[in-house]
């Protein structure tokens, strides 16, 4: 069974810093992974996906993550903060073969001004 | 191209209740999934349904049920309503496929007194 762990339910950073939201995953198999962000009262929006091309993925707002296997990690990067980039991020992994998507608990970010 | 929609965005219920909710997927995908986001927590997978029927599902109760009609919207029925029940609603939309996203809706929030 797959399951992604998220290192901190909540990190703090000042605007212009850098942002780094961890995310570690267990699987017997080769995973996709994915990052969602949740505003208040919103939906889950994708950030990006890893599905195997390439292991240094690029998503939307400047975000991006690398897939490490020797780590089981897929770690959620961005070189600098925005205001509007507090909200709560999710990792989640599934696998070929099966439905669903397995999230982590979550990880809530503030940017402090 | 239109997103994926959910209704309502608000409901109360009492124990005991009935409720259902709705979604209607993003244009030209075939496959809806559900998962529940209690407060605080990552969406945890009800079911998925793919050309009408169930193709997954979670942990969750039978009185947790489905329905996919022929233009892929689909149904989440809850029976019995337990105070427990209280939580964020969420449909995601996607192709059929290994690794495909998942694009989620707005969610419903249900409220169970």
């Amino acid at each position: 069974a797959q399951s992604v762990t998220q290192l901190g339910s909540h990190v703090s950073v000042s605007e212009g810093a850098l942002v780094l939201l961890r995310c570690n995953y267990s699987s017997s198999v080769p995973p996709y992974l994915f990052w969602y962000v949740q505003y208040p009262n919103q939906g889950l929006q994708l950030l990006l996906k890893y599905t195997s091309a390439a292991t240094l993925v690029k998503g939307i707002n400047g975000f991006e993550a690398e897939f490490k296997k020797s780590e089981t990690s897929f770690h959620l990067t961005k070189p600098s903060a925005h205001m509007s980039d507090a909200a709560e991020y999710f990792c989640a992994v599934t696998v070929s073969g099966a439905q669903k998507l397995v999230f982590g608990q979550g990880t809530r970010l503030t940017i402090n001004p | 191209e239109t997103g994926v929609t959910q209704s309502p965005t608000h409901l109360i219920k009492t124990r005991g209740q009935q409720v259902t909710l709705r979604c209607s997927s993003q244009s030209g995908h075939n496959t809806v999934s559900w998962y529940q986001q209690a407060l605080g927590q990552g969406p945890q997978f009800i079911f998925q349904y793919y050309r009408e029927e169930e193709n997954g599902r979670g942990n969750f109760p039978p009185r947790f049920s489905g329905l996919q009609f022929p233009n892929y919207s689909s149904e989440l029925n809850v029976n019995a309503l337990e105070l427990d029940d209280s939580a964020l609603y969420l449909c995601a939309s996607s192709l059929a496929g290994v690794g495909e996203t998942q694009y989620f809706g707005p969610g419903t929030r249900l409220l169970v007194l």
